[in-house]
């Protein structure tokens, strides 16, 4: 059964930037397609991007279009997430989770990202 | 962008009640719409996809409806456990996701 795992918390200030890493391990393909999703305190889930790291195609949410990048190393069947120019409205959880095309059926644990001068 | 409206925003229900969450979608999405649930400090868990087909693990009291615009999430008879945030989102639009607001349903 696959399972994802997601780098620790993070603190950053405003402007700087955030790469959050997302393993998968146990699971067929070794390099799942990943999706990542961003909920802010006391907020609902919001669709970010994917990445499919057998093409190396990327989707992104036309929100984070430009600010947001999404890679993946195959060879560790590892995904990357980096947001930049962080603001106190990037402060959220950032979630990984395994994309089946149809739905998000397997999740990371999450990443807390505090954005504070 | 298809827009996911759900309500009630909160529902209050006791348990071994039944508890009934709408999801309507701005256009039509067909069926292609999943449902998740969240606890508090958790990762969502997907309950429901193909609007009606359970996950892999989840009770048969959980069960899905619905095609077009409308789609309903019903939980037959609530248990202690169940209680939590519910989430709708559609994938018709791929490769674009989009997320409704979310329904709590709270104990009573």
């Amino acid at each position: 059964q696959v399972q994802l795992e997601q780098s620790g918390a993070e603190v950053k200030k405003p402007g700087s930037s955030v790469k959050i890493s997302c393993k998968a391990s146990g699971g067929t393909p070794n390099s799942p397609t990943i999706s990542w999703v961003r909920q802010a305190p006391g907020q609902g889930l919001e669709w970010m991007g994917r990445i499919i790291p057998m093409f190396g195609t990327t989707n992104y949410a036309q929100k984070f279009q430009g600010r947001v990048t999404i890679t993946a190393d195959t060879s560790t069947s590892t995904a990357y997430m980096e947001l930049r120019s962080l603001t106190s409205d990037d402060t959220a959880v950032f979630y990984c989770a395994r994309d089946v095309h149809w739905a998000l059926d397997v999740w990371g644990q999450g990443t807390l990202l505090i954005v504070s001068s | 962008e298809i827009v996911m409206t759900q309500s009630p925003a909160t529902l209050s229900v006791s348990p071994g009640e039944r508890a009934t969450l709408s999801c309507r979608a701005s256009q039509s999405v067909r069926s292609n719409v999943a449902w998740y649930q969240q606890k508090p400090g958790q990762a969502p868990r997907l309950l429901i996809d193909g609007a009606s087909t359970r996950a892999t693990g989840i009770p048969a009291r959980f069960s899905g409806s619905g095609s077009g615009t409308e789609f309903t999430l019903t939980i037959s008879s609530l248990q202690s456990e169940d209680f939590a945030v519910y989430y709708c989102q559609q994938y018709n639009d791929w490769p674009q996701l989009t997320f409704g607001g979310g329904t709590k349903v709270e104990i009573k």
